[in-house]
């Protein structure tokens, strides 16, 4: 079982949707948690944290659920610019970060 | 935020010849390295973490005498791709972090070819 899994998609919505993706995580002592966003051919930039009490940064909203070990991440009002793929990290012993597979999303005109 | 380089961006080389990418950062000292393997839609997989001045820890798997890691100052390290076969064709990427818990700066990566 992958440490951390995501739906890989692809995800295909219009502009102007609200889309959501999910990831699990199986480490229970993950002590940190990011979504990162990655561009084809490009290194993985960082989105945003996670918390428990859940981050909003604009248009985008990360929350965590460390009963069930789930995180999640909300577009709202999809940009053609959101085209990329998303990758879910759970970090232990301070620095040893765990990527998902990523999801792959597609916003068209 | 902390600028992190590699070289070279790219590479392709012959079966059985070594390649060395190198991993620099630029507005900080970096006590941690970290190098990451990527194949097409595929997640980053860690190979090895680096400590300045000490011996690379190797992921399980990972081959440390194919892949050489040297961390020889604060602001470079270099991964060697010894005998290289197509099999290691692969998107390399290195993170570096100057001590701050959980975050990692991370290199524009390095597409290695082996034909």
């Amino acid at each position: 079982r992958k440490e951390v899994e995501q739906d890989p998609g692809p995800f295909n919505v219009p502009e102007g949707a609200t889309v959501a993706f999910n990831c699990t995580y199986s480490n229970s002592a993950s002590q940190s948690f990011f979504w990162y966003r990655q561009d084809c051919r490009k290194e993985p930039k960082l989105l945003m944290s996670v918390y428990s009490s859940g981050n909003e940064d604009g248009r985008f909203t990360a929350q965590l659920n460390r009963a069930s070990q789930y995180i999640s991440l909300l577009i709202r009002d999809s940009k053609l610019s959101d085209s990329a793929t998303y990758l879910c990290v759970a970090t232990y012993n301070n620095n040893d970060m765990r990527f998902g597979a990523g999801t792959r999303l597609t916003v068209k005109p | 935020g902390a600028v992190v380089s590699q070289h070279p961006s790219w590479v392709i080389c012959k079966s059985g010849t070594s390649v060395k990418i190198e991993c620099r950062s630029l507005d900080f000292q970096a006590t941690t390295m970290f190098w990451y393997r990527q194949f097409p839609k595929q997640s980053l997989m860690l190979m090895a973490t680096s400590n300045e001045g000490s011996k690379a820890t190797y992921e399980q798997g990972v081959e440390k005498d194919k892949f050489l890691i040297n961390h020889a100052s604060l602001t470079l390290s270099t991964l060697t791709v010894t005998s290289a076969h197509p099999e290691d064709s692969s998107f390399y990427i290195c993170s570096a972090t100057s001590g701050s818990r959980y975050e990692q700066y991370f290199g524009p990566g390095t597409r290695l070819t082996v034909t």
